[in-house]
């Protein structure tokens, strides 16, 4: 079966740039998409097909996709972005989708 | 405006069955698909499986091959998600989401439903 692998925890002050990577098997050639889900909410998708934001997604928000590693970078990162993110794809090789194990981002 | 409203919290006894239904509204139910998705507390999203609302095509996760089913009805557009053999450890929050064509495999969840609690105990 198809694995994503996300970093546990990843923290960053106020202001600055968040990274968050998603590792998967030749994921580049993948739509991978990027959720993020606050406490006790639904998940909201801030990212899909790599790069592309859906309407109402602050500019802050962008993602890249190549080889293993696709990457949600959050700039200027605010008090509001702290929630847990997660990446997911469609495995055409099994025809089941995925998602990764989730990111808690902490600001600081 | 699209909407999925989901069924009230569910309390269950091990090794019976749990249904829940996803009333979708704001879009064409016929032409999109419906995936549900669950969270255990504290734990990640799982994938349970997927309808599509055209065809009635259903895929499941592997690890509830067996016991989970996936239903629809167009007239109501509605989803349905049953599980059967409960254990303790699908306990969690299941979750409806839609996709909307044109790429019903690889594009987003886009909308989700507010989830519904599922607990299992004796």
């Amino acid at each position: 079966s198809y694995v994503l692998t996300q970093p546990p925890s990843v923290s960053v002050a106020p202001g600055k740039t968040a990274t968050i990577t998603c590792g998967g098997d030749t994921i580049g050639s993948k739509s991978v998409h990027w959720y993020q889900q606050k406490p006790g909410q639904a998940p909201v998708v801030v990212v899909y097909d790599d790069s592309d934001r859906p309407s109402g997604i602050p500019e802050r928000f962008s993602g890249s996709n190549s080889g293993n590693t696709a990457t949600l970078t959050i700039s200027r990162v605010e008090a509001g972005d702290e929630a847990d993110y997660y990446c997911q794809v469609w495995a055409t090789s099994s025809d089941l989708w995925v998602f990764g194990g989730g990111t808690k981002l902490t600001v600081l | 405006q699209v909407h999925l409203v989901q069924s009230g919290a569910e309390v269950k006894n091990p090794g019976t069955s749990v249904r829940i239904s996803c009333k979708a509204s704001g879009y064409t139910f016929s032409n999109s698909a419906v995936h549900w998705v669950r969270q255990a507390p504290g734990q990640g999203l799982e994938w349970v499986g997927w309808i599509n609302s055209l065809n009635g095509d259903t895929k499941y996760s592997q690890s509830l091959q067996g016991r989970v089913s996936i239903g629809r009805d167009s007239f109501a557009s509605t989803s349905y998600m049953e599980l059967s053999s409960l254990r303790y450890e699908d306990t969690a929050v299941y979750y409806c989401a839609r996709v909307s064509p044109p790429n019903l495999w690889s594009n987003p969840f886009d909308f989700w439903g507010q989830g519904t609690l599922v607990t299992v105990s004796s």
